[in-house]
């Protein structure tokens, strides 16, 4: 089936470093690849996201490009700051197919918790 | 514009009881789904819903019943509330015309079996 894995954490960092967080999937069919955030005690943003193979989403100095030959969607951001402490989750969807299995499906990687220390 | 509004925010019922959680998409957003959010599990997919019909269903069992209304309002039920239903549950709302778009996200109603 359709899955998702991302890079185990948590990932602490000081503010300024470098940020990557890995994410590889394993879908059938060509999946739109998305990266959501989730601050404590909220719901999950959209981030960024990307629907074809080599397309970069960015937002808020996070990138991540649909890489289609190692099938991964890697996030990194140049320069942390303690506000992008949070959660942040890989996912994908699928288009619609004739079995209507994809409506509303978004399949989820466990979720990498990043802490940034002043 | 306003986003995607969950109600209530936190709930504590009792096992064997059942709850109604309530939301209500970004305007325009004809699309609704549910997720469950837990620790063990993560983030599992219960049901979407478009223009009042079930177009998608994830793989839980039937105690866990949505609907949708004429307005694009949606609401899950979960009856004969069991431990293990404890979670964030959040509701998402899309235009859910075209594959790809992406889902926004409510902050969730959280619920506590006790």
């Amino acid at each position: 089936g359709d899955s998702v894995t991302q890079m185990e954490g948590p990932v602490t960092l000081s503010e300024e470093a470098f940020l990557t967080i890995n994410c590889t999937y394993t879908a059938t069919g060509y999946p739109s690849l998305f990266w959501y955030v989730q601050y404590p005690g909220e719901g999950l943003q959209l981030l960024l996201k990307a629907t074809k193979a080599d397309d970069k989403g960015s937002n808020k100095g996070f990138e991540a490009t649909y890489r289609k030959e190692t099938t991964s969607f890697h996030l990194e951001k140049g320069s942390v700051q303690v506000s992008d402490s949070a959660v942040y989750f890989c996912a994908l969807s699928l288009p619609p197919n004739a079995g209507g299995t994809s409506y509303g499906k978004l399949t989820f990687g466990q979720g990498t918790i990043l802490t940034v220390h002043p | 514009k306003a986003g995607v509004t969950q109600t209530p925010r936190y709930l504590i019922k009792t096992r064997g009881q059942q709850v109604t959680l309530s939301c209500s998409p970004i305007s325009g957003h004809r699309s609704v789904s549910w997720y469950q959010q837990t620790p063990g599990q993560g983030l599992q997919f219960l049901f979407e819903y478009f223009s009042e019909t079930q177009r998608n269903k994830g793989n839980f069992p039937g105690r866990f019943s949505g609907r949708q209304f004429s307005n694009s309002r949606s609401e899950m039920n979960v009856s004969t509330l069991e431990l293990g239903d404890s979670a964030l549950y959040l509701c998402a709302s899309s235009q859910g015309v075209i594959g790809g778009s992406p889902l926004h996200f409510g902050n969730g109603t959280r619920l506590t079996v006790t």
